[in-house]
């Protein structure tokens, strides 16, 4: 069955620096999401993305997020100078609007930021 | 501000019962309705979603939706220890572009 997978499973950083989360959408997939979700505290949505755009954007994501799709399989999140308070979970989702959009989540990447 | 509310729980529920899981959200303009469920230390999985009022069933799983009342539900049937589990209910907006989470329930299923 095809699946969302996320590298790496474990990314530890120093604060101020720069990272890169990386997450392959099921093939035929055309909606792309990231999430986060910090320590004993909700799913929060951070930014979908369609047609090389982002489509809508939590206040969540701010100037120091971005996201690419650098190639026809990956989906990336980048954090451009990381804070402790972005510890947390990062989730990949995808979608195929075709089939009711049901979201299908990857199995994370858990970012802490020293 | 949109909001989905969930009891935080946890609810407790012998083997073989019937668990209700209840949801709440503020925007009329909400289009899409699903339940996840996540275990601790793992990623979201769908169990079902739902558009339309009523009840849609799916196995042991009955989800019901009341757009009048801002209000979706989860039932689960023959409830078993491996259902033990956080339950999330999600909201989509803005055309699918846009899911807000609850908070969860957590579920406790007793041998």
């Amino acid at each position: 069955e095809p699946e969302v997978t996320q590298t790496p499973s474990h990314q530890v950083t120093q604060m101020g620096q720069e990272v890169i989360l990386r997450c392959v959408p099921i093939s035929n997939h055309l909606y792309f999401y990231w999430y986060r979700q910090i320590l004993g505290q909700k799913v929060e949505f951070l930014v979908s993305f369609y047609n090389n755009e982002i489509s809508e954007k939590s206040e969540i994501f701010d100037d120091q997020f971005s996201v690419e799709r650098p190639d026809g399989s990956n989906f990336t999140l980048k954090i451009r100078s990381t804070k402790l308070e972005d510890s947390a979970m990062y989730f990949c989702a995808s979608s195929d609007p075709l089939v009711d959009n049901e979201q299908f989540f990857g199995p994370g990447t858990r970012l802490t930021v020293l | 501000q949109k909001e989905v509310e969930q009891n935080s729980g946890p609810l407790s529920v012998p083997e073989g019962a019937i668990a209700s899981l209840n949801c709440t959200y503020s925007d009329r303009g909400s289009q899409s309705f699903f339940w996840y469920r996540q275990y601790s230390g793992k990623s979201p999985e769908l169990i079902m979603f739902i558009y339309s009022n009523g009840d849609k069933e799916d196995g042991r799983f009955t989800a019901q939706l009341n757009k009048a009342s801002q209000y979706v539900s989860l039932l689960i049937r023959d409830s078993q220890p491996s259902d033990s589990a956080t339950y999330l209910c999600a909201v989509t907006f803005s055309g699918g572009f846009k899911t807000i989470f609850g908070a969860g329930t957590r579920l406790f299923v007793k041998a």
